[in-house]
């Protein structure tokens, strides 16, 4: 099985910060990622799939980069409505989370 | 407006059943395959299983976690599909989301999420 691991754990941060959260496959996944939004109570969103590609709707301050094992979710301007749980998810080979980046108001 | 919808959670005893539907609205539910995922209270996302369009054969995949207690299946007719859950085990307690896949190359990603359903399962 394929694991995901995601870096920090918790994010504290600022209105108006750059804003970079890792995810780092066991094995290479080729760009077979999607980065995922989460807030309390709600559905996850889809905000990028395959490693970089931003989805419809989704603001361009969102970026995502990487391939193999490394991967990473830039917020390039955090703004008040991004302060939420972010997960990573590989689905090279079936499908594995990481364990998520909770990003925090300083 | 496309959605998901799912239902059916509630409080279920340890070793019964309860059966979840997600119904769809807003798109054409037969042409995409159909995933469950869980998370337990203030866990991360566990994923339960998918399935397959009829264009792919309308077959299934799970998780170890839940491999020979969990059946997925859709009615095409209705746009719902369903996660039979038996067997259940207090682990199982967790909100579950259906989620519609898209593809891309044969690789597929949920791009539209449910709000989830709660599954309680205590005695």
């Amino acid at each position: 099985d394929i694991q995901m691991t995601q870096s920090p754990s918790t994010l504290s941060a600022s209105v108006g910060d750059r804003v970079t959260i890792t995810c780092r496959a066991s094995q290479s996944i080729s760009s077979w990622l999607a980065w995922y939004q989460q807030k309390p109570g709600k559905a996850p969103k889809l905000l990028i799939y395959k490693a970089s590609s931003l989805e419809s709707g989704v603001p361009s301050r969102f970026s995502g980069s990487g391939s193999g094992t490394e991967f990473t979710l830039t917020i390039s301007s955090l703004q008040p409505d991004d302060f939420a749980t972010y997960y990573c998810q590989q689905y090279n080979s079936y499908f594995t989370f990481g364990g998520g980046t909770k990003v925090e108001i300083k | 407006e496309v959605q998901l919808v799912e239902s059916g959670g509630g409080l279920v005893q340890p070793g019964r059943s309860l059966r979840l539907s997600c119904t769809a609205s807003g798109f054409t539910f037969g042409d995409y395959a159909m995933s469950w995922v869980r998370q337990a209270p203030g866990k991360g996302l566990e994923w339960v299983g998918f399935i397959r369009s009829k264009a792919y054969g309308g077959t299934t995949e799970y998780a170890a976690s839940v491999k020979g207690r969990f059946t997925i299946s859709r009615d095409d007719s209705k746009s719902i599909a369903y996660l039979q859950m038996n067997s259940l085990k207090t682990e199982d307690t967790a909100v579950y989301y259906c989620s519609r896949f898209n593809m891309i190359a044969g690789y597929w990603y949920s791009d539209l999420w449910g709000r989830g359903t709660l599954v309680t399962v205590s005695s």
